[in-house]
């Protein structure tokens, strides 16, 4: 079975600050890790996606994410947040030939 | 988004009634699936299908029926079983089931009253 936790439902972070998302999963062996983004009332944008290689991944808006074996991590990062960054982050975990399965989303809020 | 179309954006709907939600593709996906989507619930999955004439139930199928009589068409539909069907319900694309990306439309809210 697979599944991913995000720990956290809110984040607040002033424009300009970096910020992290935190997203950890459980699958018995690598998985395929995912970031999407959602605006309001607006479907699933993919920031970014691991398969395999490098573990730290670059994704679209200046978004990384870095995969973490030994801490079943997946967090994104970004050094500079801007306020159009504000939306809801979902981290999505899939291994072998399973579906995705995604957290429950992190809203982000972005003070200026 | 970008060749994945849902329509309508917002539906309204009397208790009791079957609606009827559509998701179109252009990107020549085989796979194709349906969340919905509650505040603080994440994405939840409805149905899928790998090929025409195919489907699976994903976690919450009870009161939802699909179809899949071409590769480009997913309908959705809602039916009276569904106890609790206000939610916002999105439709996505992808290669064939296995880790591939997903690729989402832009959702229909159905709100029934």
């Amino acid at each position: 079975a697979q599944s991913v936790t995000q720990p956290d439902i809110h984040i607040t972070v002033s424009e300009g600050a970096s910020l992290e998302l935190r997203c950890n999963y459980s699958y018995g062996a690598t998985p395929y890790l995912f970031w999407y983004v959602q605006s309001p009332g607006q479907g699933l944008q993919l920031l970014l996606k691991y398969f395999s290689g490098d573990t730290l991944v670059q994704g679209i808006k200046g978004f990384e994410a870095e995969f973490k074996r030994s801490q079943s991590s997946f967090n994104l990062r970004k050094p500079s947040v801007h306020w159009s960054d504000a939306a809801e982050y979902f981290c999505a975990v899939a291994g072998g030939s399973y579906i995705p399965t995604f957290g429950r989303g992190t809203s982000l809020i972005v003070h200026p | 988004d970008g060749g994945i179309t849902q329509s309508p954006k917002y539906l309204f709907r009397k208790e009791g009634q079957n609606v009827t939600l559509s998701c179109e593709q252009n990107l020549n996906h085989d796979a194709m699936y349906w969340y919905r989507q509650d505040p603080g619930q994440g994405l939840r999955l409805i149905y899928y299908s790998q090929i025409v004439n195919d489907f699976q139930k994903g976690d919450i199928a009870e009161g939802y029926s699909v179809s899949r009589e071409k590769k480009e068409s997913f309908p959705l539909t809602v039916t009276s079983a569904q106890k609790n069907p206000t939610a916002f319900y999105l439709c996505a694309t992808g290669g064939a089931v296995g880790g591939n990306t997903q690729y989402f439309g832009p959702g229909t809210r159905l709100t029934v009253l």
